[in-house]
């Protein structure tokens, strides 16, 4: 595509539920990362793919979160049992190759009620 | 881990005006990046410059990265330039991590 995609663009659920955010990288874009930004704070790294592996899962809060890319393109970020502090923006982002210049999708505005 | 500074942490500006961002970094780094977040919340890519300077339009960017700073300049500043600015750096860990962001308001 064009541009980095990310879907929903907004998601308010329950305490409780489980959420999945998914992200469309720019096509040929083989590095992914997902990052969070809660609200008037800098970006927090939560994973990066080469490809569809993950060399470091160690930005991930909690067990809770878990991360899949598919087929060296679509992404999908899973929260489990969404507590309020899990409220953020969780931003996406591509670039053509390792460390090269990244490009952002506009986000998913997550609220846990 | 790295820490990534930047400063002035909030700037006001009228139209026309010109202003320099600056990053501090307290590790080595192999790359760093420049965003510019707007008032909708998109991240905007403005430079890709481990070291040296570059040019595009009215900003320019140079990172001296045996100093470990990089500066973004901002030159006939315009409302639209409105919103936080960010750096990045890379250590040759993947992950790139974000500096504490400028928040600039150009006024009309």
């Amino acid at each position: 595509g064009a541009g980095v995609s990310q879907s929903p663009s907004n998601k308010v659920t329950e305490k409780g539920k489980d959420v999945e955010l998914r992200c469309d990288p720019i096509s040929g874009h083989t590095a992914l990362y997902w990052y969070r930004q809660s609200l008037g704070q800098g970006l927090e790294f939560l994973i990066y793919f080469q490809g569809n592996s993950a060399p470091d899962k160690s930005g991930l809060p909690s067990d809770r979160f878990s991360a899949e890319r598919t087929g060296g393109s679509v992404s999908t970020l899973t929260i489990q049992r969404t507590q309020q502090e899990d409220s953020a923006v969780y931003l996406c982002a591509s670039s053509l190759e390792y460390s090269q210049r990244l490009f952002f999708g506009s986000g998913t505005q997550l609220s846990v009620l | 881990g790295i820490q990534v500074e930047q400063s002035p942490p909030d700037l006001i500006l009228q139209e026309g005006a010109n202003s320099t961002l600056r990053c501090n970094f307290s590790d080595s780094v192999n790359n760093l990046q420049w965003f510019h977040q707007n008032p909708w919340g998109q991240l905007i890519n403005l430079f890709y410059i481990p070291s040296g300077t570059k040019q595009n339009g009215r900003l320019s960017a140079t990172t001296v990265a045996t100093e470990r700073y990089s500066l973004l300049y901002i030159s006939s500043s315009q409302t639209t330039d409105s919103g936080v600015y960010f750096c990045a750096v890379e250590q040759g860990t993947y992950k790139y991590i974000f500096g504490t962001g400028t928040r600039l308001k150009v006024l009309a």
